[in-house]
């Protein structure tokens, strides 16, 4: 059983389209998370969610907007992509937000590459 | 300001040596600690992690890291390193707010490769 899934796992698309990738959880966690690993493999946060409620935009473009239909899910939608949008996403999840340490260790979904033309 | 910095871009070493990876980091309070695993086209896959205690922490696959405050350190090592363990290596920090980690903070990772 995949504890983090993304899907797709790879997006090619044409600069100016709308695209979304959606991450889903199995583990129970009350917290969702959305990085971008650029093309020299840095990893950078962009948001957060605990419990459906947004915790961190992490001064992403507003073209990027993430849904949180409920606690296990947490998708991105991109409007008018752009070539620097480029990248590989991941999502991750932990278990509790304010519940102390043991819970904040993070779990990662395989990772979804856009490629924009 | 909070960040991570893995000195080592790569790093070669033979199948059966030891391997000691670098993190330095740089944050205001305790730090919450990690090591992380990724290979190629791969997720990232968690090897261990420092909270508080025991300053020597076990993780998976024969790896163990050593928080050192008075270095702001927090080194991976490997006794004999398998071809397997070929792969890219982050360290990172839990940034907190309010006692909760809401995010982690990257370095820019270190890519192992293992000669025969």
């Amino acid at each position: 059983d995949t504890a983090v899934s993304q899907t797709p796992k790879y997006l090619v698309t044409q600069m100016g389209n709308d695209k979304s990738i959606k991450c889903e959880q199995n583990l129970g966690h009350d917290t969702m998370y959305w990085y971008k690993q650029d093309s020299k493999k840095f990893l950078k946060i962009m948001f957060s969610y605990n419990n459906k409620e947004l915790i961190i935009n992490e001064t992403v473009p507003n073209r990027f907007s993430p849904k949180s239909p409920d606690k296990a899910h947490l998708n991105l939608h991109i409007n008018s992509l752009e070539l620097g949008d480029s990248a590989v996403y991941f999502c991750a999840s932990s278990q509790a937000y304010l519940r102390g340490p043991s819970t904040d260790t993070q779990y990662f979904g395989p990772g979804t590459r856009l490629t924009v033309l | 300001a909070q960040s991570v910095t893995q000195p080592d871009i790569h790093i070669t070493v033979s199948e059966g040596a030891s391997l000691e990876l670098r993190c330095n980091y740089s944050y205001g309070a305790t730090p919450y600690l990690f090591w992380y695993v990724q290979s190629p086209g791969q997720g990232l896959q968690l090897l261990l992690k420092y909270f508080s205690g025991d300053t020597l922490v076990q993780g998976i696959k024969g790896f163990e890291a050593e928080f050192k405050r008075s270095q702001s350190s927090f080194n991976l090592r490997k006794p004999s390193v398998h071809w397997s363990d070929a792969a890219e290596y982050f360290c990172a920090v839990g940034a907190r707010r309010g006692g909760a980690t809401n995010k982690l903070i990257f370095g820019t990772g270190t890519l192992l490769a293992v000669q025969p």
